[in-house]
């Protein structure tokens, strides 16, 4: 079981918008602000999209957007596009005695 | 360009020991926090371990202290993870991966990963 609760799966048409959720704690994502979200292409290695709730690193489309309310975190795609097509992962820091989880992962269908 | 090399993966004994490798080129190593992640076979991330730029600060994952011994060797810009008591659980691909920030800022933000390494704990 992860520290943190994403869904399963969502999907979307291309051109559209979708918003993936990461549901924790007040020890977690409620209680900073260091939420990271990771798209990972099959048997590739993660790619860091977001940082700090709603940070881009250099070279990350704006397509992409984080935002956070209370313990939940959410990733917004817009503009859907074949290759987001992808599974997409949430992190935060923690005050537990592991600082650092994961979310189990969302798979993203473009249809 | 950054890039991570992972080596030293393999199948292994539950109670045997393994010690990964992770050489690292394209950025001053020795200024930036690096950790490891591993991934089971169809599962979600997981982070194991983080080491600070110099070498002395290091944390863990409760699931792997004690086991698990996280190093660097900053003249060779090599990352290291030496594990111990495996177990079937341990079984994934570790991914080595760079810390965002210079002088371990941001150290729980991956920006840099390797391609992984598989480990199969399994006799």
């Amino acid at each position: 079981q992860s520290a943190l609760t994403q869904p399963a799966s969502v999907s979307g048409s291309p051109g559209q918008s979708i918003t993936i959720s990461c549901t924790g704690t007040s020890s977690d994502v409620g209680g900073y602000n260091y939420v990271s979200w990771y798209q990972q292409h099959p048997g590739k290695a993660p790619k860091l999209m977001i940082y700090e709730v709603s940070d881009r690193p250099s070279g990350i489309s704006n397509r992409f957007s984080g935002s956070k309310s209370g313990n939940t975190a959410s990733l917004t795609i817009s503009g859907l596009q074949a290759e987001d097509e992808a599974d997409y992962y949430c992190s935060s820091y923690t005050s537990s005695s592991t600082p650092v989880v994961f979310g189990g992962g969302t798979k993203l269908t473009v249809l | 360009e950054v890039q991570l090399l992972e080596s030293g993966g393999g199948l292994v004994q539950p109670g045997g020991s393994l010690r990964l490798s992770c050489a690292d080129s394209g950025f001053t190593f020795s200024t930036y926090a690096m950790s490891w992640v591993r991934q089971a076979p169809g599962k979600g991330l997981e982070w194991v371990s983080t080491i600070g730029g110099g070498g002395s600060r290091t944390y863990y994952a409760d699931s792997v202290k004690g086991r698990f011994t996280i190093s660097r060797d900053n003249s060779k810009n090599t990352l290291f993870l030496q594990m111990n008591s495996l177990r079937a659980e341990d079984t994934a691909v570790y991914y080595c991966a760079k810390g965002r920030g210079l002088l371990n800022a941001q150290w729980y933000y991956f920006d840099y990963w390797g391609q992984g390494t598989l480990v199969t704990v399994s006799s």
